[in-house]
């Protein structure tokens, strides 16, 4: 099993510009989550789904958009990319609500 | 919400034992309590997770109290290579938004 893969690992924007960091996960994991992290920060969440087909937001989810079309994938997408939205970007995914969540690599996010 | 407060930083010793008590005094019935780890410039790792009582695995001990308001993470012999963040977060079947907090920065000098 590969767990959970984050792609890209790394990429720099212009503000203004959009993009889509993508996420997946072979676990057959219904739930999964968008986490940023600032420096010296913990984790906040962005949005999570509960399965295919239905997500909601966490905590910080102005700027970002989710859609989960397939239990595999669950992709964030930027629309207009701020230098405010510069940090790392972890996508997690757990068997059940409230179980151990499985973290992937990150995507550290860099917007000019 | 259930609500979490850790030390921001710990400092320990090789071959000491190290406990990190985490406070959640509005902790919901469902929820369940789950510590993980974080080392720089990686996702969070799961190490422990419980309900009540003492919950023991290979890496580490989770002590809760009877009214779970709290609870003790327990590193026993810690190693150089245990220094991380640590996190704590309370969350159960009818909580969909679980929320880490600021952590507790643990450095084990030599």
């Amino acid at each position: 099993n590969a767990g959970v893969t984050q792609t890209p690992k790394f990429q720099v924007l212009k503000t203004g510009q959009s993009m889509t960091l993508q996420c997946a996960q072979d676990m057959n994991h219904e739930y999964m989550s968008w986490y940023r992290q600032d420096p010296g920060m913990g984790l906040r969440l962005i949005h999570y789904s509960v399965g295919a087909g239905i997500t909601d937001q966490g905590e910080v989810p102005n700027g970002y958009n989710v859609s989960r079309s397939t239990t595999e994938d669950f992709p964030l997408r930027l629309l207009s990319a701020a230098p405010s939205q510069t940090s790392v970007y972890f996508c997690a995914s757990m068997e059940q609500i409230g179980r151990e969540q499985f973290f992937g690599p990150g995507t550290r996010l860099t917007v000019l | 919400l259930a609500k979490t407060t850790q030390p921001i930083s710990m400092d320990s010793y090789e071959g000491q034992e190290v406990n990190i008590t985490c406070s959640h005094n509005n902790i919901a019935t469902n929820d369940y309590i789950t510590w993980y780890q974080q080392f720089p410039s990686q996702g969070p790792r799961f190490i422990i997770q419980g309900y009540k009582t003492k919950v023991t695995n290979e890496v580490a001990s989770l002590f809760i109290p009877a009214d779970r308001k709290s609870s003790t993470l327990s590193l026993p012999r810690v190693s150089l290579s245990d220094t991380a963040v640590y996190y704590c977060l309370v969350g159960g079947y009818n909580n969909n938004d679980m929320r880490f907090g600021a952590g507790t920065r643990l450095t084990v000098k030599p």
